[in-house]
Parts: structure tokens; sequence; C-alpha cells
């Protein structure tokens, strides 16, 4: 069964680059990663979907490798406004069935 | 305006009562979820609905019940038999299910007395 693990908290300083990585072991080839922001009492927003490779768009890149272990979601530039958790999401069929696994969430603190 | 609406936005209720959350979309899309989140945890899947009229247990459905009678609404009854009711409560829609992205509501945050 297909488990995700994320890093409980990150820090980082405005304008750097942030990387925050899931671990989603026993996943299948077609099994699509996705990342969420959340801020607090707020619903979890989409920032980026993929199952290969590398996918980018205009907030965000996402990297998986071959493996498909794990995936890295990728933040630009941060700023101060991007303090808040982030979830990574794994769709895992089965049978025809589907299981959504999220991950435990990476608080992250962008500081000035 | 599209989106998802939660109502309401906080709740509170007795031990022992059924409480009903609403979770209403515009934007025809044919899946809902409903999801459970305690503090400083991930999201937990209740129920999700692929079509109207059909519903599939998540991981921790015990407890809860939905319906699916309308496209636009899934709403989400916590029974007086769920242990732990106090909870974030999440909603959830994709225009599918598996690799579509899931649009989400603000959250109706239970609280049992």
């Amino acid at each position: 069964l297909a488990k995700t693990t994320q890093p409980i908290s990150m820090d980082s300083y405005e304008g750097q680059e942030v990387n925050i990585t899931c671990s989603h072991n026993n996943i299948a080839t077609n099994d699509y990663i996705t990342w969420y922001q959340q801020f607090p009492s707020q619903g979890p927003r989409f920032i980026i979907q993929g199952y290969k490779t590398k996918v980018t768009n205009e907030v965000a890149s996402l990297f998986i490798p071959a493996d498909r272990k794990s995936s890295t979601l990728s933040l630009p530039r941060v700023s101060l406004s991007d303090t808040a958790v982030y979830y990574c999401l794994v769709v895992v069929t089965t049978s025809g069935t589907y299981k959504y696994i999220f991950g435990t969430g990476t608080r992250l603190k962008v500081l000035a | 305006d599209g989106g998802i609406t939660q109502s309401p936005k906080y709740l509170f209720r007795k031990e022992g009562q059924n409480v009903t959350l609403s979770c209403e979309q515009n934007l025809n899309h044919d899946a809902m979820y409903w999801y459970r989140q305690d503090p400083g945890q991930g999201l937990r899947l209740i129920y999700y609905s692929q079509i109207v009229n059909d519903f599939q247990k998540g991981d921790i459905a015990e407890g809860y019940s939905v319906s699916r009678e309308k496209k636009e609404s899934f709403p989400l009854t916590v029974t007086s038999a769920q242990k732990n009711p106090t909870a974030f409560y999440l909603c959830a829609s994709s225009p599918g299910t598996e690799t579509d992205t899931q649009y989400f509501g603000p959250g109706t945050r239970l609280t049992v007395l």
C-alpha cells in the first residue's frame, strides 16, 4: 500500500528557491502526484501535478525521478506570502477503485 | 462566480446529535469528495462520489454518511456513532476522478461540545 512521507517543517528566506520532497513508495506507473498549498483555516489550493520527469507551470516545478519513489516540489524565489503548509497527494488506482493518499504536510516558513 | 461552497464556516453541536454539513459546487464536476483534517495533520478521505446516486467509502467512513441526489450537491452527515467528530471538514470536486485536479471548498470547522 502506497504511503507518503514529507518533512514536517522548513524555513527559508525571501528570494530563495525552496525544494520540498515527498517520498511515496509502491506507486504504479500511471499514478499521479499532485501538490497543494494550504493556509490556516482554508481549503487546499492546487499548485502542480505530474506523473513522470518534470513539469513546470507559472508558480512551481515538479521533479519526479525515474524510480518514482519520490517527487520534489520546487518553488522559485519564495516570498513571505508563500508561508503555508504544502501537501503531496498520490492517487493510487487498484482494480478500478481509487485511494487518495495525502502526505502529512510540510510547514514552510519564509523569513524576511 | 463558479466554485465550491461549504456552509456554515463554523458549527457547534452537542454530543450525541447528528449534524449535516453542506457542500455545493457549480463547476459541473462529476466527482465530489469529503475529507477530514485534524490539527497538524494531513487530509483523510471520508467518502467520494464519481457520479450521481453513487458513492464509495474512503479510509475513515465509519460514523459518517453521505448522499448524492444531485450533481451539484454532496452533503455529509456526521452521526452520533462517530467517536471523535471535532475536526475541520473539507469538500472537494473534480471533473472526473483519478488524474483530475481536485478543487477544495473553504471548509467547515465542527466542534462537538
